[in-house]
């Protein structure tokens, strides 16, 4: 098993591009999500799906889109840029969402630039 | 509202010296608790987990307990080597649905 692959590892943008940071999962997890990772600030999430065709917001969805086709992926889309989404983004996922204890699997990062 | 408080670092040490890093949490309910660790350029990975109050959570020579009455989950090693430089997230779950909320993290150097 592959885990959770993200892709790309890094990424530089200019304030109003606009880009998707792939995730993929070949568990068979139900749930996945995105954190955004900044300096003295833990991780924090942004999306969260609970299964193929349902998403719902985390803790700063603001400027960040989301959808779950297929149970393997979970792409995070960001519209338009801007120098505050400067961060390390990681995927998660985990077999289900009811248990308590669930171990979520992270993927080893994007790291964004926006200039 | 929820929230995870950990101890400040960075922590240096000294190898074969005795690590401990608070961690405290807010939250209704009856959470589970975690230790992730994230070596230098990767992701997070689980490091222990405890499920409910008393539970000590072990692995690689890590340690936690789960104390309900206190709301901790201090983590404990007592002889650190080089290897174990990393930062250490302390995290709660299980009171929405899969949701991890996290410390700020803990930066620890070990020297040789």
């Amino acid at each position: 098993n592959a885990g959770v692959t993200q892709t790309p590892k890094f990424q530089v943008l200019k304030t109003g591009q606009s880009m998707t940071l792939q995730c993929a999962q070949d568990m068979n997890h139900e749930y996945m999500s995105w954190y955004r990772q900044d300096p003295g600030m833990g991780l924090r999430l942004i999306h969260y799906s609970v299964g193929a065709g349902i998403t719902d917001q985390g803790e700063v969805p603001n400027g960040y889109n989301v959808s779950r086709s297929t149970t393997e992926d979970f792409p995070l889309r960001l519209l338009s840029a801007a120098p505050s989404q400067t961060s390390v983004y990681f995927c998660a996922s985990s077999y289900s969402y009811g248990s308590r204890a669930d171990t979520q699997y992270f993927g080893p990062g994007t790291r964004l630039t926006v200039l | 509202g929820n929230s995870v408080t950990q101890m400040e670092g960075p922590v240096t040490l000294s190898e074969e010296a005795f690590l401990t890093i608070n961690c405290t949490y807010t939250a209704t309910g009856y959470p589970s608790l975690f230790w992730y660790v994230q070596y230098p350029g990767e992701g997070l990975q689980l490091l222990l987990k405890a499920t409910k109050a008393d539970d000590k959570g072990s692995n690689k020579g890590f340690e936690a307990t789960y104390r309900k009455e206190t709301t901790s989950f201090h983590l404990e090693k007592g002889s650190v080597q080089v290897s174990d430089s990393a930062v250490y997230f302390c995290a709660f779950g299980g009171t929405s649905y899969g949701k991890l909320t996290f410390g700020q993290g803990t930066i620890l150097t070990v020297h040789p």
